[in-house]
């Protein structure tokens, strides 16, 4: 039961390096996000998709780009890493609403901690 | 306006005894549900407890109950005969599920930090 899993688990960037995480899941939820926690803020909603091919806005989605290319990938790209990107990131997936799944949580990958220096 | 609010950075309880984290949400939405979330240290987020706004009775799934006080706007977290591994950063969310919309996003709250002590 893989459920959500995130890649990589850690990485330290310098700043002005770009790379991509990657999110998989293998439960066929529509539904796809990611966040950043960061101390004392709890978690925050980067960007998210509602199926393959759409990406959305979140509360903080400044330097940041995400692709949903296949139903069961979502990819968080960082073009030019800053400093203040260093956090921990959270991917996670949930169900169409319609679906019966009103009360369906969003089940959340393992997290990628990510330095920038 | 915060839409979660948790007013506890930190709780202590003694071991087998019981605790309530408090939750006070914002919203207009009249449909919307209640989520608490747990992370130990190890990280993950572990899903605990759903409340929907239209749910007449308080939820509940083994030693966890939600205090539902829609007046009030609260789902305070309710942990009975409390465990060492209970011990963990506690976060309480709010999903809107405003009629025809398409998204289901999670508000999150800054969390509660729970130690449970022997």
């Amino acid at each position: 039961n893989a459920g959500v899993t995130q890649t990589p688990k850690f990485r330290v960037l310098k700043t002005g390096q770009s790379m991509t995480l990657l999110c998989a899941q293998d439960m066929n939820h529509e539904y796809m996000y990611w966040y950043r926690q960061d101390p004392g803020m709890g978690l925050r909603l980067i960007h998210y998709s509602v199926g393959e091919g759409t990406t959305a806005k979140g509360e903080v989605p400044d330097g940041y780009n995400v692709s949903r290319l296949k139903k069961q990938n979502f990819l968080l790209g960082l073009e030019s890493a800053a400093p203040s990107q260093t956090s921990v990131y959270f991917c996670a997936s949930s169900r169409l609403h319609g679906q019966g799944a009103r009360n369906q949580p969003q089940h959340f990958g393992d997290g990628t901690r990510l330095s920038i220096l | 306006a915060q839409k979660i609010t948790q007013t506890q950075p930190g709780m202590f309880v003694q071991e087998k005894e019981a605790v309530t984290l408090d939750c006070t949400y914002d919203t207009s939405d009249p449909s919307y549900g209640l989520f608490w979330y747990k992370q130990p240290s190890s990280g993950e987020m572990i899903f605990l407890i759903y409340q929907g706004s239209y749910d007449q009775q308080n939820a509940t799934e083994g030693r966890y109950s939600l205090n539902f006080q829609k007046a009030r706007k609260s789902a305070n977290l309710v942990i009975s005969a409390s465990q060492l591994g209970d011990s963990a950063m506690y976060f309480c969310a709010m999903r809107e599920e405003n009629s025809g919309g398409s998204n289901y996003k999670l508000t999150f709250g800054k969390g509660t930090l729970l130690t449970v002590n022997p």
